[in-house]
């Protein structure tokens, strides 16, 4: 297994235009979890699936922001009208369910709205 | 509210010199305690966690930690610092109580002097 990719790695878009973003697993891991991380910050969470079934939603994810994950195996984050405080890090991570577990990251995709 | 206090935004030590990294958190569970590292413009590589037991637990790269509950702490420790040591250190707490989402501290930049 190669661990957690995302695609793409770097984003540039203009502010009122939609983004979407790939986020795959490690293939035996149920739960996947998205982050958003700014500079000089750690990561916040912003949303995580169990399997196809999105469990819980940060406050952070306003009405612009979706996740699917609809066959359990891949997740997409999409944004609608960015805007420039939409700019920051995207980060994925996957984990077992189940009692404790490590949540393994993938390298991220860095967004910049102009 | 679960939150990781990291207190130390920079620290430079010099190569083969010892190093501590500070972490206080708060939490409402039975705490799982992480250190991840970042380089820059990449995602998180995990350095070692705390589930239970032991609570001085060993990491990769010759990195440690202690969990101290009564002082609410998981400092990061190393005893000789190499220069590929230069990085980014989060501290992050989670739990199954909150879906194992991670909480993370604001980050300490860890810079190497020769």
């Amino acid at each position: 297994d190669t661990g957690v990719s995302q695609d793409p790695r770097h984003k540039i878009t203009k502010r009122g235009q939609n983004v979407t973003f790939r986020c795959d697993p490690i293939s035996e891991h149920n739960r996947l979890y998205w982050y958003r991380q700014t500079l000089g910050q750690g990561p916040e969470f912003l949303t995580y699936f169990q399997n196809e079934a999105q469990l819980e939603k940060s406050r952070l994810l306003s009405d612009r922001f979706s996740a699917e994950r609809p066959k359990g195996s891949f997740s997409t984050l999409e944004i609608q009208r960015t805007e420039q405080g939409d700019s920051a890090m995207y980060l994925c991570a996957s984990s077992l369910a189940g009692g404790p577990s490590e949540q393994f990251f993938g390298p991220g995709t860095r967004l910049t709205v102009l | 509210a679960q939150s990781v206090t990291q207190p130390d935004i920079h620290i430079t030590v010099s190569e083969g010199a010892s190093l501590e990294l500070r972490c206080n958190y708060s939490y409402g569970a039975t705490p799982y305690l992480f250190w991840y590292v970042q380089s820059p413009g990449q995602g998180l590589q995990l350095l070692l966690k705390y589930f239970s037991g032991d609570t001085l637990v060993q990491g990769i790269k010759g990195f440690e930690a202690e969990f101290k509950r009564s002082q609410s702490s998981f400092n990061l420790r190393k005893p000789s610092v190499h220069w590929s040591d230069a990085a980014e250190y989060f501290c992050a707490v989670g739990g199954s109580e909150y879906g194992n989402k991670l909480v993370f501290g604001a980050g300490t930049i860890l810079r190497v002097k020769s």
